[in-house]
């Protein structure tokens, strides 16, 4: 099984529906994050956390929200989706006291009709 | 802020030939620096990384050079294979702060 695990792995929705996506880990590590892929314009950070009760906002929040349920889980949501957002999702580990070495799920890919 | 800028692709190479990606980065302080790929279908890894000026980062065949007086971290591969066709992707890391990427680099390998 992969150390990081993301759900669905391709979705199709409508604008203006509420999606989640969901990311587990078993790499033990304590921060989680969350990244956009577009063509072009490489990775992009939506939200990270590095413990359960830590949230922060990356460079593009606006339109998502994300829940840290326990160390293992963290999810995305698009409480709205708009067409714009379609788009590749990662979500990624790394380990506080490592290299700073990122460890990437194998990605959501999100179609917003 | 700190950014990553890397050559524009696709880059097509027929088996075998010489491969250069360039990377060039501006940062504060001293930044660790990472080429990471991305195979069809999957998610990142990482591909090599060096942590001070002067180190060399190499795997399966790939190899970079931490330079600090150029700012660069070009990615060299001496005879590409079709499975090397993939995009990659240049990084820096400063302790304290988040993961910076270039835009990627799509790399075509025709038999």
């Amino acid at each position: 099984d992969a150390d990081v695990t993301q759900t669905p792995r391709n979705r199709i929705t409508k604008t203006g529906k509420r999606i989640m996506l969901e990311c587990s880990q078993t790499k033990g590590h304590d921060r989680m994050y969350w990244y956009r892929q577009d063509p072009g314009l490489g990775l992009r950070l939506i939200y990270y956390s590095f413990d359960v009760k830590d949230i922060n906002k990356g460079e593009i929040s606006d339109g998502y929200s994300v829940s840290r349920q326990a160390q293992a889980k963290f999810s995305l949501s698009l409480e709205s989706a708009i067409p714009n957002q379609t788009a590749l999702y990662f979500c990624a580990t790394s380990d506080f006291q490592g290299s700073g070495e990122l460890f990437f799920g194998e990605g959501s890919r999100l179609t917003v009709l | 802020g700190d950014s990553v800028t890397q050559m524009e692709g696709p880059v097509t190479l027929s088996e075998e030939a010489f491969l250069t990606i360039n990377c060039t980065y501006t940062a504060t302080g001293y930044p660790s620096l990472f080429w990471y790929v991305q195979y069809p279908g999957e998610g990142l890894q990482l591909l090599l990384k060096a942590t001070k000026a002067d180190d060399k980062g190499s795997n399966k065949g790939f190899e970079a050079t931490y330079r600090k007086e150029t700012t660069s971290f070009h990615l060299e591969k001496g005879s590409v294979q079709v499975s090397d066709s993939a995009v990659y992707f240049c990084a820096l890391w400063n302790y304290g702060q988040n993961f910076v990427f270039g835009p990627g680099t799509r790399l075509s390998v025709l038999p």
